[in-house]
């Protein structure tokens, strides 16, 4: 198992940029997150997903956009890019309700 | 929603030494407590975990215990090694496992 797998490691964007960073996971999980970290202030959540079709936003969801279309992929959309958005984005999985979530490697993201 | 606060924000230890961590929680439907360290560079690591069922869980040198009623769990690190030198994250979680991080401890370990 590769477990909770992110792309890309690093990424520089302009400012009113999109893109959408990738995190895929082998291990038949149903819950998956999306975190930011910022220094000084832990984990944010994003937005996450009990399942397939199922999504809904965390602490953080404005600017972000996301979707799950299968169990195992779970994309986070950046649609304007700014320099607020400038973070390390890790994605996490669990399998169950009250399990340990498994986190990727994480995207460093710097707009500029 | 919930808020978690974790203190102190740094630890300095000696090695050999013991660490401690304490954390508070707001929403009392939290029935989930992990915990996570995080190395320089890496992803977040599940070390322990506690539900509120239980009062104190041990694994080794580790061990985290819970007040419900007080709203607040702590990590314990015994015999501290250089290793153990990371960022560790407390978190809380009621039904649907939205987890709320604590702020993180940073912890050295001197040699």
């Amino acid at each position: 198992n590769a477990g909770v797998t992110q792309t890309p490691k690093f990424q520089v964007l302009k400012t009113g940029q999109s893109m959408t960073l990738q995190c895929a996971q082998d291990m038949n999980h149903e819950y998956m997150s999306w975190y930011r970290q910022d220094p000084g202030m832990g984990l944010r959540l994003i937005h996450y997903s009990v399942g397939a079709g199922i999504t809904d936003q965390g602490e953080v969801p404005n600017g972000y956009n996301v979707s799950r279309s299968t169990t195992e992929d779970f994309p986070l959309r950046l649609l304007s890019a700014a320099p607020s958005q400038t973070s390390v984005y890790f994605c996490a999985s669990s399998l169950t309700d009250g399990g340990g979530y498994t986190f990727g490697s994480g995207t460093r993201l710097t707009v500029v | 929603g919930e808020n978690v606060e974790q203190h102190p924000s740094t630890l300095s230890v000696q090695e050999g030494d013991s660490a401690v961590i304490k954390c508070t929680y707001s929403d009392s439907a939290s029935n989930y407590f992990p915990w996570y360290k995080q190395e320089l560079g890496k992803g977040p690591q599940l070390i322990i975990d506690i539900r509120s069922n239980v009062g104190e869980k041990k694994d080794q040198r580790i061990a985290v215990t819970l007040n419900k009623t007080a709203k607040h769990f702590s990590l314990h690190i015994t015999e501290t090694q250089p290793e153990d030198s990371a960022v560790y994250f407390c978190a809380a979680a009621a039904a649907g496992n939205k987890l709320t991080f604590g702020g993180g401890t940073r912890v050295l370990v001197k040699p």
